[in-house]
């Protein structure tokens, strides 16, 4: 059975960096055919493609790209998110979730909300 | 890369057929197979519905069929039902710098 889970603070301070943690089950991260996306939604508005992480190789949102770091460790299974420099805008819902740049994204984590205020 | 362009909203009456339209430009659904649509409902997790265009992943009704012309890719949902009152969303593979851009969701409302 195919899960991913997110973890994370709740609220961060602007300029902070925020660290989020995506942890899988029922696929592992080394494989050939899927990877894991970073997706994010604010309040009341639209899903934002983030970043992308299959293989060794690593893709991003290009307009973000300076604050986005994604990695992943395949022996705890885990893909983290990295953003630095935070913004009240970057407040939203983080989504974690399976699939390809191509296919679209077949499995998605319960989301983890993150408010970014002093 | 700007997000591909949705109506805002659409609505039918129990029964009906709608569709929701997905425009993009020459580097994302004008050369590429590679759209998918997502239907969330409120306060929940986005679902894949259709991908590849016009494919269903195991699990998505029958009633949800996709499918593309030009720069603009569509889904239609036959037979509304009140269930399917949703936001919807697709998105599409670019050949840009950005590999992936959604639309803005379209609301359905089912009268």
């Amino acid at each position: 059975q195919v899960t991913l889970k997110e973890s994370g603070p709740v609220l961060v301070k602007p300029t902070h960096t925020l660290t989020l943690t995506c942890t899988v089950t029922g696929f592992s991260l080394n494989n050939d055919y899927v990877g894991v996306s970073w997706i994010r939604q604010p309040p009341g508005k639209a899903l934002e493609w983030l970043a992308h992480i299959f293989s060794e190789d690593e893709y991003y949102n290009t307009p973000l790209r300076s604050r986005l770091t994604v990695s992943k460790d395949t022996s705890r299974s885990q893909v983290v998110l990295t953003v630095t420099n935070t913004d009240p805008v970057d407040t939203a819902t983080y989504y974690c979730v399976r699939g390809t740049l191509q296919g679209g994204f077949d499995f998605w984590g319960q989301g983890t909300q993150v408010t970014v205020s002093a | 890369q700007s997000a591909l362009t949705q109506p805002a909203s659409v609505s039918g009456s129990p029964g009906q057929s709608i569709t929701i339209s997905c425009t993009g430009n020459s580097s994302d659904i004008g050369i590429y197979n590679y759209v998918s649509w997502y239907q969330q409902h409120p306060g929940k997790v986005p679902r894949l519905i259709i991908y590849d265009v016009a494919k269903r992943p195991p699990g998505a009704s029958d009633r949800f069929s996709g499918s593309k012309s030009g720069n603009t890719a569509s889904l239609t949902i036959s037979g509304i039902q009140g269930e399917d009152e949703a936001d919807y969303y697709c998105a599409s593979y670019t050949s840009t710098s950005t590999p992936v851009i959604f639309g803005g969701g379209t609301e359905l409302t089912v009268l």
